[in-house]
């Protein structure tokens, strides 16, 4: 069974400083790796994802994440956080299409980010 | 273009009593998903769809049932509300790039 673990529960940083948002997974072939960002009482927004190629993927508002397959990672990355970074994150493993998962998604428990100006 | 929405927004039930949570999507995508929110665990997922007349269950099916009769609409019963249903409830929806889009959810508390 596929499994998503968010190590850091609550994350506070100061505005400007860089971010790392930690992400392990287990799954047996190679995954769907996405991240998803939500801000209070909202739903959830599309950061990035990785299903193949590059290792490094570019997201929207800065973020980048890296796959590591001997680490079984995909942690999250901003050089400057933004006071308006302050959301909760998810990290989601996802399986591929053709087999008889149907693209369900497992989630990590989420990670709430707290920027001090 | 809506994207996916959510019906309704906030509900407050009895224990006991019933509803249904509807998603609708104008994004003619395949599959579509339900799933609920609860502090530190994360969203997990009741029940899914892979198409118009096809339901399966998720992670934690117990206590709801769904149903797709229109590819755009995929629907959320509770039969009998109890008091552990208090949740968000979040639709998604995606065609078969993986890519799951998000409805803005509702809140429902049970009492």
């Amino acid at each position: 069974a596929q499994s998503v673990t968010q190590p850091d529960i609550h994350i506070t940083v100061s505005e400007g400083a860089s971010l790392e948002l930690r992400c392990n997974y287990s799954y047996g072939a190679t995954p769907y790796l996405f991240w998803y960002v939500q801000s209070p009482g909202q739903g959830l927004q599309l950061l990035l994802k990785y299903f193949s190629g590059d290792t490094l993927v570019q997201g929207i508002k800065g973020f980048e994440a890296e796959f590591k397959r001997s680490q079984s990672s995909f942690n999250l990355r901003k050089p400057s956080v933004h006071w308006s970074d302050a959301a909760e994150y998810f990290c989601a493993v996802g399986e591929a299409a053709g087999g008889t998962s149907y693209g369900k998604l497992t989630f990590g428990q989420g990670t709430i980010l707290t920027v001090h100006p | 273009n809506a994207g996916v929405t959510q019906t309704p927004k906030f509900r407050v039930l009895k224990t006991g009593q019933s509803m249904t949570l509807l998603c609708a999507q104008d994004m003619n995508h395949e599959y579509m998903y339900w799933y609920r929110q609860d502090p530190g665990m994360g969203l997990r997922l009741i029940h899914y769809s892979v198409g118009e007349g096809t339901t399966a269950k998720g992670e934690v099916p117990d206590g709801y049932n769904v149903s797709r009769l229109k590819k755009q609409n995929f629907l959320l019963g509770l039969e009998s509300a109890a008091p552990s249903q208090t949740s968000v409830y979040f639709c998604a929806t995606s065609g078969r790039e993986e890519t799951q889009y998000f409805g803005p959810g509702t809140r429902l508390l049970v009492l």
